[in-house]
C-alpha cells in the first residue's frame, strides 16, 4: 500500500500571502496525484491531477508540483475562500487508492 | 449539470445492514468507473471500493472486504453500495465518486449520505 503523508498538519496564513503544502508517497507514485479541498459540511473538490494540471473551474492561484515522492500545491495569494482542508491522493498504485491526512490552511 | 445524490445512510445497530444508492445525471454514467470513499466526522478521507465502468470489476478496502458490496445500474445511472454486518468503525460520512476519464482522479462527487452504527 502506497503510505500518503502531508505536512504539516495545520498552516496559519494571512489573506494574501502564499501558502505551500507538502505531500510525499512511500514508495514513488509517479506523477499520478491529486490534490482535493474541502470545506467544512461540503464534499472534496478536485483541484489538481496529475500532479500539475488544474482541474476545470479552478483558479490560477493554485498549482501543484512534483514527481515521484515529493509533492507540494502552491496557493499563490490566500483569499478568503481558500482557508479549507487540503488532501492528497494517489492513483499510481491500486487497489487501495490512498489518500493523505490533511492539511489545515486557517487564517493567521 | 453533472451531478452525484446518494442516499441510503440513516442509523442502524451493530451487525445490521444497510444499502447505500447513488444516482448519476448529467454524464453518461455508463462511461465511467465510479467509487465509494467515506470520511468519520472530522477524520481523513478514506477509499472504500471500486467498480468499472461495465460492473465486471471491483475492488475493496480490506477493512470491508467481504462486508460490503459494490455493484451499479447503468440503466438506472446508479451505483449502491450494500453494507453488512456493520461496526461502530463503519459510522462516517460517505460519498460516491466519479473517476475523471483522462483524469484517473475523482473529479465529481456526491454531497454525502451519514451512516451511524450505534445500539
Amino acid at each position: 500500500e502506497v503510505v500518503m503523508t502531508q505536512s504539516p498538519a495545520t498552516l496559519s496564513v494571512s489573506p494574501g500571502e502564499r501558502a505551500t503544502l507538502s505531500c510525499r508517497a512511500s514508495p514513488s507514485v509517479s506523477s499520478n496525484l491529486a490534490w482535493y479541498q474541502q470545506k467544512p459540511g461540503q464534499a472534496p473538490r478536485l483541484l489538481i491531477y496529475g500532479a500539475s494540471t488544474r482541474a476545470t473551474g479552478i483558479p490560477a492561484r493554485f498549482s501543484g508540483s512534483g514527481s515521484g515522492t515529493e509533492f507540494t500545491l502552491t496557493i499563490s495569494s490566500l483569499q478568503s475562500e481558500d482557508f479549507a482542508v487540503y488532501y492528497c491522493q494517489q492513483y499510481n498504485d491500486w487497489p487501495p487508492w490512498t489518500f493523505g491526512q490533511g492539511t489545515k490552511v486557517e487564517i493567521k | 449539470q453533472l451531478q452525484l445524490v446518494e442516499s441510503g445512510g440513516g442509523l442502524v445497530k451493530p451487525g445490521g445492514s444497510l444499502r447505500l444508492s447513488c444516482a448519476a445525471s448529467g454524464f453518461t454514467f455508463s462511461h465511467y468507473y465510479m467509487s465509494w470513499i467515506r470520511q468519520v466526522p472530522g477524520k481523513g478521507l478514506e477509499w472504500v471500493s471500486y467498480i468499472s465502468s461495465s460492473g465486471t470489476t471491483t475492488h475493496y478496502a480490506d477493512p470491508v472486504k467481504g462486508r460490503f458490496t459494490i455493484s451499479r445500474d447503468n440503466a438506472k445511472d446508479s451505483l449502491y453500495l450494500q453494507m453488512d454486518s456493520l461496526g461502530a468503525e463503519d459510522t462516517a460520512v460517505y460519498y460516491c465518486a466519479r473517476e475523471g476519464t483522462g483524469v484517473y482522479a475523482y473529479d465529481i462527487w456526491g454531497q454525502g449520505t451519514m451512516v451511524t452504527v450505534s445500539s
